[in-house]
C-alpha cells in the first residue's frame, strides 16, 4: 500500500540554524501539505502546495518557512532560522482527487530546537 | 473560533467493548468533510474514516463507524470490539470550502486506553 514517507524521523538543531525536512508524497498525489503538532497540542495546518506553488498558508507560515518540490518525488519544508518554539512534530500529507480527497499523513519528523 | 470540539477526558475501555468518541464542529457552510485520525504513542497520524456533509448514510470502515448528526453538528466515532492496539489519541478534523482551500482543522483529541 502506498504511503507518505518523511526523513529524518528526528532532528535536533541549535536555535538560529536552518533545517530542511523532507517528504516523499504518495506517487500519484498532486496536493501536498505540511502540518505541525507542538507536544501535547492539536495538529495545526501550515501550508498547502499544488502545481509547484503554495495554494494556501496559515498565519504560522511566516517568512522563516518555505516549501519546495525540487524534483518529481520530494517535497521539502525549510525553516531558515529556527526558534525554540519551532520544536514540534512536523507532518507531511498528500491527497489526490483534485485535492478534496483524504489527506494521508507521513510518520512525522520530530524537531527539537535547543 | 474553535471549529472542532473534543472535550472528553481520557477514556478507559475494556477490551472487546465499544467506545464512542465525541466530536462537535462549527461551520456555516453546507458542504464540508469530516475525518477521524488515530495517533498511537509512536506519533504517526493514521486516517480512519471520512464523512461528507451530503452523505446520507453514516460512514463505516471495518470496526469504525461515524455517527453523523448534521443538525446537531456532531460526528462521533464509534469503535466496536475494542482491541489493545486501539489505545491511542483520536483526532476529529474538518475540511471546509472554499474549494481549493483544503486545510484540515483538528480538534484537541480524545485519549483512549484499552484495558485487558
Amino acid at each position: 500500500e502506498p504511503e507518505v514517507t518523511q526523513t529524518p524521523s528526528h532532528q535536533v538543531t541549535q536555535m538560529g540554524q536552518e533545517v530542511i525536512l523532507r517528504c516523499v508524497p504518495i506517487s500519484n498525489h498532486l496536493y501536498f501539505y505540511w502540518y505541525r503538532q507542538i507536544l501535547g497540542q492539536k495538529v495545526e495546518f501550515l501550508v498547502s502546495f499544488y502545481n509547484n506553488e503554495i495554494s494556501e498558508k496559515s498565519e504560522i507560515f511566516d517568512d522563516q518557512f518555505s516549501v519546495e518540490r525540487p524534483d518529481g518525488s520530494n517535497f521539502t519544508l525549510k525553516i531558515r532560522s529556527t526558534k525554540l518554539e519551532d520544536s514540534a512534530m512536523y507532518f507531511c500529507a498528500s491527497s489526490g482527487l483534485g485535492g478534496m480527497g483524504t489527506q494521508y499523513f507521513g510518520p512525522g519528523t520530530r524537531l527539537l530546537v535547543l | 473560533a474553535q471549529k472542532i470540539t473534543q472535550t472528553q477526558p481520557g477514556m478507559f475501555v475494556q477490551e472487546k467493548e465499544a467506545v464512542t468518541l465525541d466530536c462537535t464542529y462549527d461551520t456555516s457552510d453546507q458542504s464540508y468533510g469530516l475525518f477521524w485520525y488515530k495517533q498511537p504513542s509512536s506519533g504517526e497520524m493514521i486516517f480512519l474514516i471520512y464523512q461528507g456533509s451530503y452523505d446520507e448514510q453514516n460512514a463505516t470502515e471495518g470496526r469504525y463507524s461515524l455517527n453523523f448528526q448534521k443538525a446537531r453538528k456532531s460526528a462521533n466515532l464509534v469503535i466496536s470490539a475494542s482491541q489493545l492496539g486501539d489505545s491511542a489519541m483520536y483526532f476529529c478534523a474538518m475540511r471546509e470550502p472554499p474549494y481549493g482551500n483544503n486545510r484540515l482543522a483538528f480538534g484537541k483529541g480524545n485519549q483512549v486506553v484499552v484495558i485487558p
